[in-house]
């Protein structure tokens, strides 16, 4: 079965700080491995994600996250918080054959300070 | 469309009300998911649908939902005899087939039961 763990449910960080979420995960098989932001009363925007490629993924707005398999994490960073970062963050993995099945991490809500 | 359209966008019920939601996923997307973001928790998923069927239906938290796809396209969710705890955003996602996908999420439906 598969699941995520993101570690830590609240962040806080200063503006031009390094932001680190954190996430581990579990998968039986080679993962899939995604961050979706969700900014107040919208739904998730797909940030960046890991298909088996390049272990360091980009995504936009500044985002990268690392694919470590012997630590079996996948932890999203930014080198420079900006005020727009503020929201909530989720990690995600599939690694079902058959159909695009996502599990979700509970989420991890992102704070900056001015 | 240009994204995944849910409406209501709120929406307010006495207990023991049916409601319908309702998810117009992009063009294209065969694949449609139901997920449940309630507050505090992560994404529960509730149903899958490839085309019109529904493989996995797993999520469904008891009979009283249900959820159809017509024409591969538009899908309504059905919460009949609403309770307090069905108090949720329901968010819908649709995506290509495949894992390599990522989903693009609706803005979602907050339905408050009352």
């Amino acid at each position: 079965a598969q699941s995520v763990t993101q570690l830590g449910s609240h962040v806080s960080v200063s503006e031009g700080a390094l932001v680190l979420l954190r996430c581990n995960y579990s998968s039986s098989v080679p993962p899939y491995l995604f961050w979706y932001v969700q900014y107040p009363n919208q739904g998730l925007q797909l940030l960046l994600k890991y298909t088996s490629a390049a272990t360091l993924v980009k995504g936009i707005n500044g985002f990268e996250a690392e694919f470590k398999k012997s630590e079996t994490s996948f932890h999203l960073t930014k080198p420079s918080a900006h005020m727009s970062d503020a929201a909530e963050y989720f990690c995600a993995v599939s690694d079902s054959g058959g159909y695009q099945k996502v599990t979700f991490g509970t989420g991890t809500k992102l704070q900056v300070i001015p | 469309g240009a994204g995944v359209s849910q409406s209501p966008s709120n929406k307010v019920t006495e207990k023991g009300k049916d409601v319908e939601l309702r998810c117009d996923p992009i063009s294209g997307h065969t694949a449609l998911y139901w997920y449940r973001q309630s507050l505090g928790q992560g994404l529960e998923f509730l149903i899958y649908f490839q085309g019109n069927s529904a493989p996995d239906k797993s999520g469904l938290p008891s009979d009283r939902f249900s959820a159809e796809r017509t024409g591969g396209s538009v899908s309504t969710l059905t919460i009949q005899r609403t309770q307090q705890e069905d108090s949720a955003v329901y968010l819908c996602a649709s995506s290509l087939p495949g894992r390599i996908y990522g989903y693009t999420f609706g803005s979602g439906t907050r339905l408050t039961v009352v």
